[in-house]
C-alpha cells in the first residue's frame, strides 16, 4: 500500500544547514508536501513541489525531489532555533479523494 | 479568515463520559477531516467529509462519531471515552489550489 518513510529524529547546531529526508511509494503523486508543527500547535504547510518539479528553492528552504528514487529532501539553511519543530511529509496520490499519506513526522532540535 | 477553528482546546473525561469536538472553518472548503495524533504514530485519519451531508471513515474510525450537518463545520464524537482515546485532536479542512490541508490548533483530550 501506499507509504511514507521519515527519519524521527534530526539534531543540528545553530547556523548549520538541516536535511530532513523522506521517502514515499506511490510513483503517481501529484503533489508532495512539507508540513511544520511547532509544541503545543497545529500543522502549517512549509511548502510543497509538484511533481514535475526536481527543485524548489524559498528563502532558507530547498525541496529536492527525486522521482526515479520516490525520495524527497528539504533543506533548512542557516538553522535557528526557531525552526524546532517536527516537520511532516506527505503526499497525495494521484487520483485519491483528497486524503493525504503522512510521515511520522522528523522532530528537529536546534542547538544554540 | 479565522481558518479552521477547534473548541474546546482541552478536555478531561472520565472513562463512559460522551463529548462532542467542534471544527469550524470560514474558507468555503468542502473537504474536512479529524485526525489524531500520538507519540511516535505521526497523525492516524478518524473520519472524513468530501462535502455537506457526507461523512466517510478514515484509518481508525472505531469509537468515533462524526456529523456535517453545516458546511463550514465538522463535528466529532466520542460517546463513550475510554483511556485509549487520550489524545490530541486535530481538524483540517481542504480546498487549497495545491491540494493542501488546513490544520485547527488541535484539541488535548485527556481520557481518565
Amino acid at each position: 500500500g501506499e507509504d511514507v518513510e521519515q527519519s524521527l529524529f534530526l539534531s543540528v547546531r545553530e547556523g548549520d544547514s538541516s536535511v530532513i529526508n523522506c521517502t514515499y511509494t506511490d510513483s503517481s503523486s501529484t503533489y508532495l508536501y512539507w508540513y511544520k508543527q511547532e509544541p503545543g500547535a497545529g500543522l502549517q504547510l512549509l511548502t510543497y513541489i509538484f511533481s514535475n518539479m526536481d527543485m524548489k528553492q524559498d528563502q532558507r528552504l530547498t525541496v529536492l525531489l527525486n522521482k526515479k528514487d520516490k525520495h524527497l529532501s528539504l533543506r533548512i539553511a542557516d538553522t535557528q532555533t526557531g525552526d524546532s519543530a517536527i516537520y511532516f511529509c506527505a503526499e497525495t496520490p494521484a487520483g485519491n479523494n483528497r486524503k493525504l499519506i503522512w510521515g511520522l513526522g522528523t522532530s528537529l532540535a536546534v542547538n544554540p | 479568515n479565522a481558518g479552521v477553528t477547534q473548541t474546546p482546546k482541552f478536555r478531561v473525561l472520565k472513562t463512559g463520559q460522551s463529548m462532542t469536538l467542534l471544527c469550524a472553518q470560514d474558507m468555503n472548503h468542502e473537504y474536512m477531516y479529524w485526525y489524531r495524533q500520538d507519540p511516535g504514530m505521526g497523525l492516524r485519519l478518524i473520519h472524513y467529509s468530501v462535502g455537506e451531508g457526507t461523512t466517510a471513515k478514515g484509518e481508525v474510525p472505531d469509537g468515533y462519531n462524526v456529523s456535517r450537518l453545516k458546511k463550514q463545520n465538522f463535528l466529532l464524537g466520542l460517546e463513550s471515552a475510554a483511556p485509549s482515546q487520550t489524545s490530541v485532536y486535530f481538524c483540517a479542512s481542504n480546498g487549497g489550489a495545491y491540494n493542501e490541508q488546513f490544520f485547527g490548533p488541535g484539541t488535548r483530550l485527556t481520557v481518565l
